[in-house]
């Protein structure tokens, strides 16, 4: 079961960077990490997904370093509305046939300040 | 808008009470989850079905008891609910089983 690792809290402003990481030290051979972008009283919102090196999308990269061990969610260039609660996620994808749980990380609380 | 329909938004039961919250994945996706957020415990996976079939269980108590029927509908049912199962229920729903999850919009349940 891979458990994950996360800072609590973070504070950013405004059109900075962000970089969040989390620890997944014994992630599995089979297992991807996924991140979730989470609003008080709403659901998470998928963000990004990936298993190796970096991936990128319209809101996101993700960095995952050689061994797996941990990844780190970039959100460039943050506004206000980006204050959330983020979910770094490690489990397998259907295609590995396993039926492994899911784990949430303890999630961080970024918070841009204007 | 996720696509993923939960009934009913606010459900309110004394212990005890038998109760079940209902979800709707999107059209086309098979797998439904279950999730629970309550203040001091964040984000905990309960269980996971796929095609029917319970595919994945996290630390679900044994009060607890879910199924997904032939339409792909879930429900999660609580047989005798205790304060401490108050919270917010999330169900998610994805094509495969650990892919991208799509939430719902949560059922607020208060056990008094």
């Amino acid at each position: 079961l891979a458990k994950t690792t996360q800072p609590i809290s973070m504070d950013s402003y405004e059109g900075q960077e962000v970089n969040i990481t989390c620890s997944h030290n014994n992630i599995a051979t089979n297992d991807y990490i996924t991140w979730y972008q989470q609003f008080p009283s709403q659901g998470p919102r998928f963000i990004i997904q990936g298993y190796k090196t970096k991936v990128t999308n319209e809101v996101a990269s993700l960095f995952i370093p050689a061994d797996r061990k941990s990844s780190t969610l970039s959100l460039p260039r943050v506004s206000l509305s980006d204050t959330a609660v983020y979910y770094c996620l490690v489990g397998p994808l259907i295609s590995s046939g396993s039926a492994r749980q899911l784990t949430f990380g303890s999630g961080t609380q970024l918070t841009v300040l204007p | 808008d996720s696509g993923v329909t939960q009934t009913p938004k606010h459900l309110i039961t004394a212990t005890g009470q038998r109760v079940t919250l209902r979800c709707s994945p999107r059209s086309g996706d098979l797998s439904v989850y279950w999730y629970q957020q309550s203040l001091d415990q964040g984000l905990q996976f309960l269980i996971q079905y796929y095609n029917g079939e319970e595919r994945a269980k996290g630390n679900i108590l044994e009060r607890f008891s879910a199924q997904q029927f032939p339409d792909l509908h879930s429900e999660l049912n609580l047989s005798s609910p205790e304060l401490g199962d108050s919270a917010l229920y999330f169900c998610a729903s994805s094509v495969g089983a650990g892919n991208e999850q799509f939430f719902g919009p949560g059922t607020r349940l208060t056990v008094l």
